[in-house]
């Protein structure tokens, strides 16, 4: 069974542009979560997809955004970027949204804006 | 979501059991206990979770004291892939929090 895949792997952007990151889950998986893991801050949750909807999202500003595609797939799109927005991204997803079912992670996409 | 305290770190050697312990004292009724580990550059990768009871699978076996106030983790034969960063944590819904974790050592 393929897990969660991510690209690209790497992503270098400059201060200002754009950046769309993808995720395909595991299949049958219609949950998909999206979180950012910066340099000594920890994982913070910043958005979650099932069914199509966005359902919850953390609290990061408007820039990020992100849509989940009729496949499941999703994407992660991050507007006007700032340095501190260099991070792993990580995707994950999960058969059913209850907090007894495990999320299942990528190896994410390490973004650097320089 | 309560919070865990883990150790720093621990070693462990080749092909012996490696236990890691976690308390979580403040859990709540319907908090699941899940062990995550991440190696270097990789996403989290799941281990094992439980609400109440005693679990084991593939990889590992899970104890959780009767008062769930704390647990551990036991990889019954360490390998040298074992090395990782191991986060326990208790998660009440979807928005994972992981500490700072027990970074495991295993040595040939």
């Amino acid at each position: 069974e393929a897990g969660v895949t991510q690209s690209p792997t790497h992503l270098i952007k400059t201060r200002g542009q754009q950046a769309t990151l993808r995720c395909s889950p595991i299949s049958g998986h219609t949950s998909v979560y999206w979180y950012q893991q910066a340099l000594g801050l920890g994982l913070q949750f910043l958005l979650w997809y099932d069914e199509g909807e966005e359902r919850n999202r953390g609290n990061f500003p408007p820039r990020f955004s992100g849509r989940q595609f009729p496949n499941y797939s999703s994407e992660l799109n991050v507007n006007a970027l700032e340095l501190e927005d260099s991070a792993l991204y990580l995707c994950a997803s999960s058969l059913e949204t209850h907090r007894g079912s495990p999320l299942h992670f990528g190896n994410g996409t390490r973004l650097t804006v320089t | 979501d309560a919070k865990t305290t883990q150790p720093p770190s621990m070693d462990c050697a080749e092909g012996r059991a490696a236990n890691l312990p976690c308390n979580h004292s403040t859990i709540s009724g319907n908090e699941y206990v899940y062990w995550y580990r991440q190696i270097h550059s990789q996403g989290p990768q799941y281990i094992i979770h439980g609400l109440k009871n005693n679990e084991t699978n593939e990889m590992a076996s899970l104890i959780i004291t009767e008062d769930r106030k704390s647990s551990t983790l036991i990889l019954p034969h360490a390998t040298l892939r074992d090395t990782a960063v191991y986060y326990c944590i208790v998660v009440n819904d979807y928005k994972l929090s992981f500490g700072a974790g027990t970074t495991v050592t295993v040595r040939a």
